[in-house]
């Protein structure tokens, strides 16, 4: 079975600076899909961002970009400009081709200060 | 994107009771939803995935007779938690997916509180 490995469950960064949050994975598969998401206190989940395996181009989402290593199943999110309204819990996700279900790890949460 | 939406928002319930949470794909067809339950400061846990039309598949640990999954229709998803104890108190969150853009997307509802007294 598919898992997502979050290591830092807690970071902070200073407003308008950089930070980069980890997120591995294990899979046998070779298509697959990753994601990051983003849940503010409200709880409504956000796609941040997604990456396709396939693709060698990491992802770029505005601020967000990611660092997609497929050989070290490495998936970071790097936030530059950090922003107030960036502080949330962040979940890195992975999604098996075809109609499967996604698999999340166990969160980041992202403290931003002013 | 997408709205999905989730009714009620909140609900309190005394224990015993049944509650029916109700999801809806506001703009596309969803082919699939996912439930799922949260608990503070935790990740998102499984619970069932429905496809329209079809009985739902449960994960492992989660009972099917007290969490009652329909899928009548492409655009609705009912959860119901039957004789629900305080235990069951939890945030619910259910997930669709469907054919958007060329691609299957999936977004998320805005979840339900449930309190069980």
């Amino acid at each position: 079975a598919q898992t997502v490995t979050q290591s830092q469950p807690e970071m902070s960064v200073q407003e308008a600076e950089t930070v980069t949050l980890s997120c591995t994975y294990d899979t046998s598969e070779s298509d697959y899909y990753l994601f990051w998401y983003k849940q503010p206190p409200s709880r409504q989940m956000i796609l941040v961002i997604r990456q396709e395996a396939y693709k060698q181009q990491n992802a770029t989402e505005n601020r967000f970009s990611v660092n997609f290593q497929k050989a070290a199943k490495s998936f970071s999110l790097k936030i530059s400009d950090s922003q107030l309204g960036d502080a949330a819990m962040y979940f890195c996700a992975y999604r098996s081709s075809g109609n499967t279900p996604l698999v999340f790890g166990k969160g980041t949460r992202l403290s931003v200060i002013a | 994107g997408a709205v999905v939406s989730q009714h009620p928002s909140r609900v309190i319930c005394k224990s015993g009771t049944s509650v029916k949470i109700e999801c809806r794909s506001l703009d596309f067809q969803a082919t699939t939803m996912f439930w799922y339950r949260q608990f503070p400061k935790q990740s998102l846990m499984l619970m069932a995935t429905s496809n329209e039309g079809s009985k739902a598949t449960y994960e492992q640990g989660v009972e099917k007779d007290k969490f009652l999954i329909n899928h009548a229709s492409l655009t609705l998803s009912t959860l119901t938690v039957t004789s629900a104890h305080p235990e069951d108190s939890s945030f619910y969150i259910c997930s669709a997916r469907g054919l958007l853009g060329g691609g299957y997307e999936q977004y998320f509802g805005p979840g339900t509180r449930l309190t069980v007294t």
